[in-house]
């Protein structure tokens, strides 16, 4: 698509049930990113995606934490048992290229988010 | 250790000002640097991405500037008009070890309140 796409953009849950978030990146963009940020707060990086490479899984917070990507597509993050500190809204990103070129544009693109509140 | 400051971390101005927001890092061995605009509540936007083989890049009344030597970026917002009014962030691009795994590093904004 011509940017990157999240859904829901907003969700409502009740604590201790799971939740599902997508991100459907840009057509042909290796590289995927998932952010948090909460109420007032800089921008957590929770976990990278770049092509068929292992993800960099060091920011998400806990076990009940984790994401799951295919390839160069779509991407969901899952939060199970959910707790009121889940509450944020949880970005993603995409950027092309997998090559460590310095010409390349490693310029990244946002979507508008999820906004998650556990009540 | 990377580490992004943004100062002033909060700015007012009346409109029609030209300002400068500042943004520093420790280490120069940056692949790019670009700033963004968040608005209360939504996702983040590119403004400008400056690759490290570039001093500056403009689009319309935004100027950014790089200095990877100082390890210092400006981003020139020409004639402010309360749209403008947002939280600005920059990030920096590093590869930390010798794969293609990059991160990005973020400064913690600056928020801007541009007044009629």
């Amino acid at each position: 698509g011509a940017g990157v796409s999240q859904s829901p953009s907003n969700k409502v849950t009740e604590k201790g049930k799971d939740v599902e978030l997508r991100c459907d990146p840009i057509s042909g963009h290796t590289a995927l990113y998932w952010y948090r940020q909460r109420l007032g707060q800089g921008l957590e990086f929770l976990i990278y995606f770049q092509g068929n490479s292992a993800p960099d899984k060091s920011g998400l917070p806990s076990d009940r934490f984790s994401a799951e990507r295919t390839g160069e597509s779509v991407s969901t993050l899952t939060i199970q048992r959910t707790q009121q500190e889940d509450s944020a809204v949880y970005l993603c990103a995409s950027s092309p290229s997998a090559l460590r070129d310095i010409r390349a544009n490693y310029g990244y693109t946002f979507g508008s988010g999820t906004r998650l509140t556990v009540v | 250790k990377q580490e992004v400051t943004q100062i002033p971390a909060a700015l007012s101005v009346p409109e029609g000002e030209n300002l400068v927001l500042n943004c520093s890092f420790t280490d120069s061995a940056i692949y790019n640097l670009q700033w963004f605009r968040q608005d209360p509540g939504k996702g983040l936007t590119s403004l400008l991405l400056i690759q490290s083989s570039q001093r500056e890049q403009t689009s319309g009344r935004l100027n950014a500037s790089l200095d990877k030597s100082s390890g210092r970026s400006t981003l020139y917002i020409a004639a402010s008009q309360p749209g403008d009014s947002a939280t600005y962030l920059c990030a920096v691009l590093i590869f930390p070890n010798a794969g293609n795994n990059r991160k990005l590093i973020w400064g913690l904004g600056t928020s801007l309140a541009v007044n009629p």
